[in-house]
């Protein structure tokens, strides 16, 4: 079954605004893994947080790990149109077996 | 470096036939994802592979589908008999193996079944 679910489902924001995605899991993990998808193309790694690791950076990314609430959460700052896409977390556990959640789509407005 | 190559982009096939889909890793990489995605949904997991090695194959339906990653050449996923429920988009990942490595993805095979 799937490990994580993304909320919300869908998100429509303004340009310039932030856009902020959750991601909620079932069991332990070595890191969680947050992807972007455009239309018709395969997912692109954005940014990696290990467990023992609470909040990381990366440009105008930002992503949270609460492992004991089993959740992520991914925010997008300054959003800008190409930003469009769908974004998934995706959780590994031992075997290095990486499980995605059902994404966010996420548009944005010019 | 040539990304994680994967063909071909679209397939169609008859119901009854066999569809084979071919993922080439990114050079270097040991370690092969298959997960399928239906639109507007997640991905989900079918199977994983070292060279010549399936190592988790929990996502895979028992019967007509398979998973092949030979020392030489590509991953294969064979698909046989193809029903109308099998028509998805098929994508492919590598990633070297060590912890806490990305997946790089390929752009996937689109399989239609008329």
């Amino acid at each position: 079954s799937q490990q994580g679910e993304e909320d919300p489902q869908a998100l429509s924001i303004q340009e310039g605004e932030n856009a902020t995605m959750n991601c909620s899991y079932k069991t332990s993990i070595n890191n969680l893994q947050w992807y972007r998808q455009n239309s018709g193309r395969g997912l692109v790694h954005l940014i990696l947080i290990r467990s023992n690791e609470r909040e990381k950076h990366s440009g105008r990314l930002r992503v949270t790990l609460d492992t004991s609430k089993k959740s992520s959460s991914l925010l997008i700052t300054a959003s800008r149109a190409a930003d469009t896409a769908s974004y998934f977390c995706a959780t590994a556990s031992g075997t290095y077996k990486y499980i995605f959640g059902t994404g966010t789509r996420l548009k944005v407005l010019a | 470096n040539a990304g994680v190559m994967q063909n071909p982009r679209h397939l169609v096939r008859r119901r009854g036939q066999e569809a084979r889909l071919r993922c080439s890793p990114m050079k270097g990489h040991s370690h092969v994802y298959w997960y399928r995605q239906l639109p507007e949904e997640g991905l989900k997991f079918m199977v994983y592979l070292q060279k010549e090695n399936i190592i988790d194959e929990s996502g895979m339906p028992k019967e007509r589908f398979s998973a092949e990653f030979p020392k030489e050449g590509p991953s294969i996923l064979r698909i046989q008999q193809v029903v109308r429920g099998d028509s998805a988009a098929y994508f492919c990942a590598s990633s070297p193996g060590s912890p806490d490595s990305p997946l790089h993805f390929g752009n996937g095979t689109r399989l239609t079944v008329t």
